[in-house]
């Protein structure tokens, strides 16, 4: 069974880092992109980022500005997710999810980000 | 910029037919996904490369695409189909990706 567990999420500072993970099991890993997206309250799904198999390759929203980093372990079969400098606008749910097309999600963690 | 349009809502009677469509100019050469998100879940994908049914999808959903519109369909549609519905693809050079809006869909 494919699963996905989102975690790291809290909240943090205006400004302020979090580091997401995601532990991956059921699937092999090393043969999957992995991608994140995230929700805002009461929002639409947004594309964040995805990862290359052997993580030669990331892509961002361009909206990031260099502030997120992707990341994955395939020896753990986890993905990470770094943000730095985060905004008022970046609190939402961060889900991970299989593949670039997101074919098996997690349940997602929340990110609060606030003073 | 890659952008897909849903419309806001659709509501059905059950047993009626449910047509969701997106559309934006990437799916005139990229495949459109479909997602469903029922309150306090995460989404499932329902339709992959326009017209593919991933395993455990009933035969109700069905998908379609021609030209810059992909469309979601949902035959007999019954109550458990409540959800919003979101589409997905690449912008034209694959590299990126987006969803629509969402499509509040409401059985009556």
């Amino acid at each position: 069974e494919v699963q996905l567990v989102e975690s790291g999420g809290g909240l943090v500072q205006p400004g302020g880092s979090l580091r997401l993970s995601c532990v991956t099991s059921g699937f092999t890993f090393t043969t999957y992109w992995m991608t994140w997206v995230r929700q805002a309250p009461g929002k639409g799904l947004e594309w964040v980022a995805n990862i290359k198999e052997d993580g030669s390759e990331k892509t961002y929203m361009d909206s990031l500005k260099g502030r997120f980093t992707i990341y994955r372990d395939n020896v753990k079969g986890l993905l990470s997710l770094q943000m730095d400098s985060l905004r008022a606008d970046d609190t939402a749910v961060y889900y991970c999810a299989r593949g670039k097309t997101a074919d098996f999600w997690g349940q997602g963690t929340l990110v609060t980000v606030s003073s | 910029s890659h952008e897909l349009t849903q419309p806001p809502s659709v509501s059905v009677s059950p047993g009626q037919t449910a047509n969701i469509t997106c559309s934006g100019d990437a799916l005139l050469k990229q495949y459109g996904y479909w997602y469903q998100q029922k309150p306090g879940q995460a989404p499932i994908l329902v339709m992959y490369k326009d017209d593919d049914r991933p395993s455990g999808i009933p035969a109700r959903f069905s998908g379609s695409s021609s030209g810059t519109t992909v469309t979601l369909t949902i035959s007999g549609i019954q109550a458990e189909d409540e959800a919003d519905y979101y589409c997905q693809s690449a912008d034209i050079s694959g590299k990126f990706y987006v969803f629509g809006p969402g499509t509040k869909v409401t059985v009556l």
